[in-house]
Parts: structure tokens; sequence; C-alpha cells
């Protein structure tokens, strides 16, 4: 069954160093995301990203935040200064098509910012 | 503003009881509500999707309600397994043109045999 999957699983960084996430979406789907979940909480939704270049982004997607489909298979997203805030869990989830409700999320980024 | 939330964080069951999970929405102008599963450590997983013009739909052992006099989406899971134990979130697309979700607080379901 094809899965999304996300690089690395557990990620610990220095407050104020950048740190990269990647994720492979499935490959025929069209639309990526990006969410995060801080311990405990909900899912919040990030970013969309279709057809190489973001169509929906939320508040907390600031100016810190960045996303990139470098080649034909990777979906990364960049956060360029953390901070201990930053420190959740990212998912990554890709749909078929825009009018797709079933996202396909990976395990998760464990990301902790110390 | 638009939120979609939870009425209880928990609900336990025994095993082959039947579990209903509830959600309270803000946003009338979405388009879809849908039900995630979300097990210890992993990415939530798709279980079943309502259309707005739609106020029940059915699949393998869950039922999904829709009610927008009182803006209410309730998850129905028949006979439920203890692989059934995992937190479960409502979520909505509010975003007509988009299809971004936005997750509502999610209800942590224990089943016990």
């Amino acid at each position: 069954e094809p899965e999304v999957t996300q690089t690395p699983s557990h990620q610990v960084t220095q407050m104020g160093q950048e740190v990269i996430l990647r994720c492979v979406p499935i490959s025929n789907h069209l639309y990526f995301y990006w969410y995060r979940q801080i311990l405990g909480q909900k899912v919040e939704f990030l970013v969309s990203f279709y057809n190489n270049e973001i169509s929906e982004k939320s508040e907390i997607f600031d100016d810190q935040f960045s996303v990139e489909r470098p080649d034909g298979s990777n979906f990364t997203l960049k956060i360029r200064s953390t901070k201990l805030e930053d420190s959740a869990m990212y998912f990554c989830a890709s749909t078929l098509g825009p009018s797709n409700t079933e996202a396909f999320f990976g395990q998760g980024t464990r990301l902790t910012v110390v | 503003g638009e939120s979609v939330g939870l009425h209880l964080p928990t609900l336990s069951v025994q095993e082959g009881d039947n579990s209903i999970i509830n959600c309270a929405y803000s946003n009338s102008a979405s388009d879809y509500f849908i039900w995630y599963k979300q097990e210890s450590g992993k990415g939530p997983q798709f279980i079943i999707d309502i259309r707005s013009n739609m106020d029940k739909r059915q699949g393998q052992r869950v039922t999904v309600l829709l009610n927008k006099t009182v803006k209410h989406l309730s998850l129905q899971i028949a006979a439920t397994q203890p692989g059934d134990s995992a937190v479960y979130f409502c979520a909505e697309i509010p975003n007509q043109a988009g299809t971004a979700l936005i997750f509502g607080k999610g209800t942590t379901l224990s089943v016990s045999s």
C-alpha cells in the first residue's frame, strides 16, 4: 500500500538553528501539506502546496517557515531559526486532488528544540 | 471565527459496545466534515467523510451523522473493538476553494476487553 514517508523520525536541535524536515508524498498525489501537533493537542494546519507553489497557509506559517519540492519526489519544510515553541510533531500529508478529503499522513517527525 | 471542537476529551467503553463520539463546529460554510483516527505514535488516518448536503453516511462499522441545525457532527462505531482505541478528531474544510483540514481537539477512545 502506498504511504507517505518522513525523515527523520526524531530531530533534536539547538534553539536558533535551521532544520529541514523531509517527506516523500504518495507518487501520484498532487497536493502536499504540512501539519504540526504540539504534544497532547490538536493537529494544526501549516501550509498546502500545489503545482510548485503555496496554495494556502495558516498564521503559524510565518517568515521562519518555507517549503520546497526540490525534485519530483521530495517535499521539505524548513524552519530557519528554531524557537523552543517549535517543538512539536510535524506531519506531512498528501491528497490525490482538490476535492479529495482523504489525506494520507506520514508517521511524523518529532522536533525537539533545546 | 471558524473552529471545530469535541464535547468530551475521553470516552471509555467495553468491547462490543457501540461508541458515539461527538463534535461541534461553528463554520456553516464548510463543505466537508471528516473523521480521522490517530493511534499512538502515528499520523492521523482517514475514517469517513460527509458532505454538507448530507445528514448521514455509513461505512464499515462506522456511521457519521451531520446535524446542520445545531452544527453537530458525530461518529458512531458499532461493536467497538480494542483496535479502535485511539484519539478521534473531527475536521472540516472551511475554505471551499481550498483543501486544508482544520482539526478539532480530539476524543481519546479507550476500549477494554
